[in-house]
């Protein structure tokens, strides 16, 4: 079965200060990889998704995302936080075998200090 | 632009009630989804519908029952709420395209008394 872990509960950052959000799956075949984003009171926002080609993929907001196999890694990364980048953080994994369904992690709640 | 509304931001309930949440897309997307969000558990399926009268159970079905009558609209009932059903829901949907992203609604917050 298909899952996702989000190491971090909760990572405080200073506003300008770069930020990595760490999300590693478990999944035999290629997986199918997003991050969204839910502002407080707010639904879920895809920020980026990968399935194949090129490993670096840009989101919206000037987030980017890895895919690393080798490590069943696909960490989010930006490298100039903004105060509204304060929310929750959300990693997903889908499968081909799967139908439409997506697991998602715990979520790491972000903190942007001034 | 897209969008997935719920009936109610808020609700409160009793224990033993029937309680119906409502979800409605403008989208015309076959597949739509109810997710139950709990602080530290992140999002869990409750139910998954691929078109009209068609339902498949996520991970955590039980105390749940669908309702998908129009394709637009996707209703998640509760036959007799309980306490420990006091969580966020969220309705999302999407194409019948694996890679398709997935549009949520902003979430109906129940409390069961």
């Amino acid at each position: 079965a298909q899952s996702v872990t989000q190491p971090d509960i909760h990572i405080t950052v200073s506003e300008g200060a770069s930020l990595e959000l760490r999300c590693n799956y478990s999944y035999g075949a290629t997986p199918y990889l997003f991050w969204y984003v839910q502002s407080p009171g707010q639904g879920l926002q895809l920020l980026l998704k990968y399935f194949s080609g090129d490993t670096l993929v840009q989101g919206i907001k000037g987030f980017e995302a890895e895919f690393k196999r080798s490590q069943s890694s696909f960490n989010l990364r930006k490298p100039s936080v903004h105060w509204s980048d304060a929310a929750e953080y959300f990693c997903a994994v889908g499968s081909s075998t799967n139908d439409y369904k997506l697991s998602f992690g715990a979520g790491t709640t972000v903190t942007v200090r001034a | 632009d897209v969008k997935v509304t719920q009936s109610s931001r808020y609700l409160v309930k009793r224990t033993g009630e029937k309680v119906f949440l409502e979800c409605v897309q403008d989208m015309d997307h076959e597949n739509m989804f109810w997710y139950r969000q709990d602080p530290g558990l992140g999002l869990r399926l409750i139910y998954f519908s691929y078109d009209v009268k068609m339902k498949e159970k996520g991970d955590i079905p039980e105390g749940y029952s669908v309702s998908r009558e129009k394709k637009e609209r996707f209703s998640l009932i509760l036959e007799s709420a309980s306490t420990n059903q006091t969580s966020m829901y969220l309705c999302a949907s999407s194409l019948p395209v694996l890679t398709d992203t997935q549009y949520f609604g902003p979430g109906t917050r129940l409390t069961v008394l």
